[in-house]
């Protein structure tokens, strides 16, 4: 079975800094997508930035960016010029692709941004 | 284009009650989740469907819950009789057919059972 895990339950960074949320998983499957996942206190769930497994390219999106280790099975969420805004809680989430479609979840890291 | 829509936003009830969540996705989107969210944790899957097929109930507890999705396309969550341990966030996504899709969530049901 697929586990994701998040070590960090709380992280701060002061404003326009960067900071860098860890995730590990667990999987014997090597077609899958890794995704980094914002619910701010609205609670409404966001798509931050995702990974297919099969490109070596780390992905980017704006100040986000992934380090994708897939022989470590790490995935880190690098978050650039920290805004105020980014404030919330961060999931990891992985998601196979054998047709199921089924998303596991870490159990998050609380970001807060300091002014 | 609209969002998911869940309602009600908040429910408040007594244990041993029954309560209903409803959940409207994005037209189009073939797969419906029904996750929980404990305090602090990340969701849980509770059932997916595709279409009117619930395709994955494995972590649902059929004794005191039930789901339907009536021509799938909306879809609603019962818990019947409630229990102090079912206060949580009860999230719905959806998404739509293909691999490259990812989901997309509602905004959540906070349930309290006191």
């Amino acid at each position: 079975a697929q586990t994701v895990t998040q070590s960090q339950p709380e992280m701060s960074v002061q404003e326009a800094e960067t900071v860098t949320l860890s995730c590990t998983y667990d999987t014997s499957e090597s077609d899958y997508y890794l995704f980094w996942y914002k619910q701010p206190p609205s609670r409404q769930m966001i798509l931050v930035i995702r990974q297919e497994a099969y490109k070596q390219q780390n992905a980017t999106e704006n100040r986000f960016s992934v380090n994708f280790q897939k022989a470590a099975k790490s995935f880190s969420l690098k978050i650039s010029d920290s805004q105020l805004g980014d404030a919330a809680m961060y999931f990891c989430a992985y998601r196979t692709n054998s047709g199921t479609y089924k998303y596991i979840f870490g159990t998050g890291t609380r970001l807060k941004v300091l002014a | 284009e609209a969002g998911v829509v869940q309602s009600p936003r908040y429910k408040i009830i007594e244990k041993k009650q029954p309560v209903a969540f409803w959940c409207n996705p994005i037209s189009g989107h073939n797969t419906l989740y029904w996750y929980l969210q404990n305090l602090g944790q990340g969701p849980e899957l509770l059932i997916r469907y595709e279409n009117e097929e619930a395709v994955d109930d494995s972590q649902l507890p059929k004794d005191r819950f039930s789901a339907e999705r009536l021509k799938g396309v909306d879809s609603t969550l019962k818990i019947q009789p409630a229990e102090l341990g079912d206060s949580a966030v009860y999230l719905c996504a959806s998404r739509p057919p293909g691999f490259l899709y990812e989901q997309y969530f509602g905004p959540g049901t906070r349930l309290t059972v006191t």
